[in-house]
């Protein structure tokens, strides 16, 4: 069946401009979730979407980044006037969002969106 | 908060050597608590997984116990393979009913030479 998917693979920017990710999750998971991965480095959480909740916002690292997610499927990540240290992997995760608490909820990452601002 | 620490890499194995990473967590409850790997070039994956105290995750031959004593999840195998170079990242998913509760540790790299 279908994975996560994400589109662009790879995206090349200038310092200063606007860019969108996309995510597109498994069928029928209520959770997505965006991650930043800087080179050598762990995962950053950024941003956690569960069903009609209100996001977790709580991982953005400042206001030039926003997300939404339509129709509870798929999800744009946008950083505005891209910044250098902005450069990295953008990973989207889905996962069912099981109901009884999601303690036993397992992830499936897309293959992450390089972004490089020059 | 919640969690999770596991070894400095990286790690440097010859083939058929035994592999152990060791992670550790803190967390409220009962955490679900995972592996994933990062191979060269791709995407994380789900290793495995054990979601509650004395379970076994295992697969390709890694194995993990949930060992809620000593809040552990160390991942074993007994021979690795040039192939089993990779990332590897140790997770929990915690008890909260909202927001996001997946913690990942930083990851441990591996290489494995012929």
């Amino acid at each position: 069946g279908a994975g996560v998917s994400q589109s662009p693979s790879n995206k090349v920017t200038e310092k200063g401009k606007d860019v969108e990710l996309r995510c597109d999750p498994i069928s029928g998971h209520t959770a997505l979730y965006w991650y930043r991965q800087s080179l050598g480095q762990g995962l950053e959480f950024l941003i956690y979407f569960q069903g009609n909740s209100a996001p977790d916002k709580s991982g953005l690292p400042s206001d030039r980044f926003s997300a939404e997610r339509t129709g509870g499927s798929v999800s744009t990540l946008t950083i505005q006037r891209t910044q250098q240290e902005d450069s990295a992997v953008y990973l989207c995760a889905s996962s069912l969002g099981a109901s009884g608490g999601p303690s036993t909820d397992t992830q499936y990452f897309g293959p992450g969106t390089r972004l490089t601002v020059l | 908060g919640d969690s999770v620490t596991q070894m400095e890499g990286p790690v440097t194995l010859s083939e058929e050597a035994f592999l152990t990473i060791n992670c550790t967590y803190t967390a409220t409850g009962y955490p679900s608590l995972f592996w994933y790997v990062q191979y060269p070039g791709e995407g994380l994956q789900l290793l495995l997984k054990a979601t509650k105290a004395d379970d076994k995750g295992s697969n390709k031959g890694f194995e993990a116990t949930y060992r809620k004593e000593t809040t552990s999840f160390h991942l074993e195998k007994g021979s690795v393979q040039v192939s089993d170079s990779a990332v590897y990242f140790c997770a929990l998913s915690g008890e909260r009913n909202y927001g996001q509760n997946f913690v990942f540790g930083p990851g441990t790299r591996l290489s494995v030479l012929p």
